[in-house]
């Protein structure tokens, strides 16, 4: 079954501290992953997008990971600030189609 | 603003009414896409169009659930006779059409959050 967990469901920092949230999936064929950044009440703005030979991408204080042998992906925050504070959700698409599985968001706040 | 737009914002209904919304997509994009979104949950496929062919729709969207795109543009979605199950966030998203396995990423609007009491 095409699958995306992720981890923790929730998550508290103080602000300036790092964290990282973790994203399992079992989709196959593999084509894609991206993480989005959910703000409450908006839609999920794209954040980073990894193909099959891509194992790390940086945008700003945001670092994505991929293990495409392990099916892992990971999103680093270095720094944190009080902005970050959202759901960070990871899709990953199915090679050959065109819908997105999500998984179901990390909820992340950041604390002064 | 040349982003998804999403009309309205939030709306609140009675059990029984039928509601409508509106999507407007990035303007050269053809592709066009409606998901459901509950509490803490991540954003669930409803269905999607290629201009104005919908070209797939999930077993969530019921006989109550019928979605449009009749000129290619805009799209709407309308819910009859809406349940207390409806009340989400309905998110409609657009892309480009480019070849299966390319980034194709698709791009969200605000969302429409809907509550049916």
């Amino acid at each position: 079954k095409n699958q995306v967990e992720q981890s923790p469901q929730s998550l508290i920092i103080l602000e300036g501290k790092n964290c990282t949230l973790q994203c399992n999936y079992t989709v196959s064929p593999f084509s894609n992953l991206r993480w989005y950044k959910q703000d409450t009440g908006r839609g999920p703005v794209s954040l980073t997008i990894m193909t099959f030979s891509e194992n790390t991408k940086s945008n700003g204080r945001y670092t994505a990971t991929l293990d495409a042998d392990t099916k892992q992906s990971s999103l680093h925050i270095t720094a944190s600030q009080l902005s970050d504070s959202a759901s960070y959700i990871c899709v990953v698409r199915r090679g050959g189609y065109n819908k997105l599985i999500f998984g179901a968001g990390t909820r992340l706040a950041v604390h002064p | 603003d040349t982003g998804v737009s999403q009309d309205p914002r939030h709306k609140i209904t009675k059990r029984g009414q039928n509601v409508t919304f509106r999507c407007d997509p990035i303007s050269e994009h053809n592709r066009l896409y409606w998901y459901r979104q509950t509490l803490g949950q991540g954003p669930e496929f409803l269905t999607y169009f290629q201009n104005e062919a919908q070209l797939e729709k999930s077993r969530l969207l019921s006989d109550r659930f019928s979605a449009e795109r009749p000129k290619g543009s805009f799209s709407t979605l309308e819910i009859q006779r809406t349940e207390q199950g409806d009340s989400a966030m309905y998110l409609c998203a657009s892309s480009e059409s480019l070849p299966a396995g390319d980034h194709n990423e698709q791009f969200f609007g605000p969302g429409t959050r809907l509550t049916v009491l």
